[in-house]
């Protein structure tokens, strides 16, 4: 079963706009993951926050996390067409992680 | 520096036919998973290994699922008596130790069609 839900389901913008995408899960956690996937294929590891962080950078990437409204948000600033890809957030359920169902973003050029 | 390797990368086979799905993982990698993965939906975890055994296989969805990692390296995914509903890109990831905080590598996934 899937633990997380991400919001859009899709996202479309210009590039050098921001995109801002929204994760909500159900249970506690230890840490939250978000991954990124070009073409329905393998997954990159884009950036881990754990749950006693609120926010965390890294290069365009900013990631949030509230944990008493188990929600996260991944922000990309001044988006390239090469960001369009799937964007997932994942969290740990023991020793493995569940997926949410993506959100899918298009950055026009 | 090879990632994970995943063959084949696509697999077409006919209803109740039996297949089986390779993974390479990272040299070292204690940690190794399977997820599935259907058409407009995220990762599903299946079964995870530390070295050669199955320390987790709660996501494996029936019987006809197994999964073996013989020498603590490579790992087999086989699916008997495969069913249409089997369809989907099955992906394999491993990690340093199997920590909660270590980053899973993706393999680029092997697409199963069932016909």
């Amino acid at each position: 079963s899937q633990q997380g839900e991400e919001d859009p389901q899709a996202l479309s913008i210009q590039e050098g706009e921001n995109a801002t995408m929204n994760c909500s899960y159900k249970t506690s956690i230890n840490n939250l993951q978000w991954y990124r996937q070009n073409s329905g294929r393998g997954l990159v590891h884009l950036i881990l926050i754990r749950s006693n962080e609120r926010e965390k950078h890294s290069g365009r990437l900013r990631v949030t996390l509230d944990t008493s409204k188990k929600s996260s948000s991944l922000l990309i600033t001044a988006s390239r067409a090469a960001d369009t890809a799937s964007y997932f957030c994942a969290t740990d359920v023991g020793n493995d992680m569940r997926f949410g169902a993506g959100t899918r973003l298009t950055v026009k050029p | 520096g090879a990632g994970v390797s995943q063959t084949p990368s696509n697999k077409v086979t006919e209803k109740g036919k039996y297949v089986e799905l390779r993974c390479d993982p990272i040299s070292g990698h204690t940690a190794l998973y399977w997820y599935r993965q259907s058409l407009g939906q995220g990762p599903e975890f299946l079964i995870y290994f530390q070295g050669t055994g199955a320390a987790d296989d709660s996501g494996l969805p029936n019987d006809r699922f197994f999964a073996v990692r013989p020498e603590g390296s490579v790992s087999t995914l086989k699916i008997q008596r495969t069913e249409r509903g089997d369809s989907a890109v099955y992906l394999c990831a491993s990690s340093l130790t199997g920590l909660r905080t270590d980053t899973q590598y993706f393999g680029p996934g092997t697409r199963l069609t069932v016909l």
